[in-house]
């Protein structure tokens, strides 16, 4: 069984801190996503890495940052919290192969509060 | 426009009917479609995928129209246990990003 595993279920922070979200996958997946969930807004991409080193912004990047160092941990930075950053976030992560078979996998979530 | 648009519900249906889902897509180059389900609380999981000329596992058919540009999740005699958040996904034209519809909520009641 592919396991993503997210080092924290629950988080809560100050506004202005820098804090450090963490994910790491066991099945050698090329692909890693982090998302966030918003009630009503569903599942949106912050980052993506299709390879160690490499990183494309999804589509709300803006406040956070991302480091794959090694294949297995993709990491989430969000360099100085702000309280609209409360949010539910995923990780994912899939393999590079056909788009068809093209399934992500994910953590169990960190549920962040910045206050 | 939203990319994927689904009725957020929720459905509330009586144990062991039908029940069936629509979805909208906006990007005509997506290649690939699934359905994932999300209980509350918890990460989304893999339901099925959607392939062009229809499937079916158990109880659950997914169909793609393609000209129309929908999905649809179907349903049948539904348990208690179905009882869940239902994510349609289509993957962003030919990358790996996939685009999430916001979902649509069913309960089940006996």
């Amino acid at each position: 069984d592919v396991k993503v595993t997210q080092s924290s279920r629950y988080l809560v922070k100050r506004t202005g801190e820098k804090v450090f979200l963490e994910c790491v996958q066991d099945m050698d997946h090329e692909n890693m996503f982090w998302y966030r969930q918003d009630p009503g807004l569903g599942l949106r991409l912050i980052y993506f890495s299709y390879d160690v080193k490499m990183k494309e912004k999804g589509d709300i990047p803006e406040g956070y940052s991302v480091s794959r160092e090694k294949k297995e941990r993709f990491s989430l930075i969000l360099e100085s919290a702000s309280t609209n950053q409360t949010s539910m976030y995923l990780c994912a992560s899939s393999l590079l192969g056909p788009l068809a078979k093209n399934i992500q996998y994910f953590g169990a979530g960190t549920r962040l509060s910045v206050l | 426009r939203k990319e994927v648009e689904q009725d957020p519900g929720p459905f509330n249906v009586p144990e062991g009917a039908t029940v069936a889902f629509n979805c909208t897509y906006s990007n005509s180059a997506s290649q690939s479609f699934f359905w994932y389900r999300q209980d509350c609380r918890k990460e989304p999981k893999l339901l099925m995928s959607v392939y062009s000329s229809g499937n079916e596992d158990g109880r659950f058919t997914a169909q793609l129209n393609r000209a129309s540009q929908y999905i649809s999740l179907l349903i049948r005699d539904s348990k208690l246990s179905d009882s869940a958040t239902y994510l349609c996904v289509v993957n962003k034209g030919s990358n790996y990003q996939l685009i999430w519809g916001a979902g649509t909520k069913l309960i089940i009641k006996p």
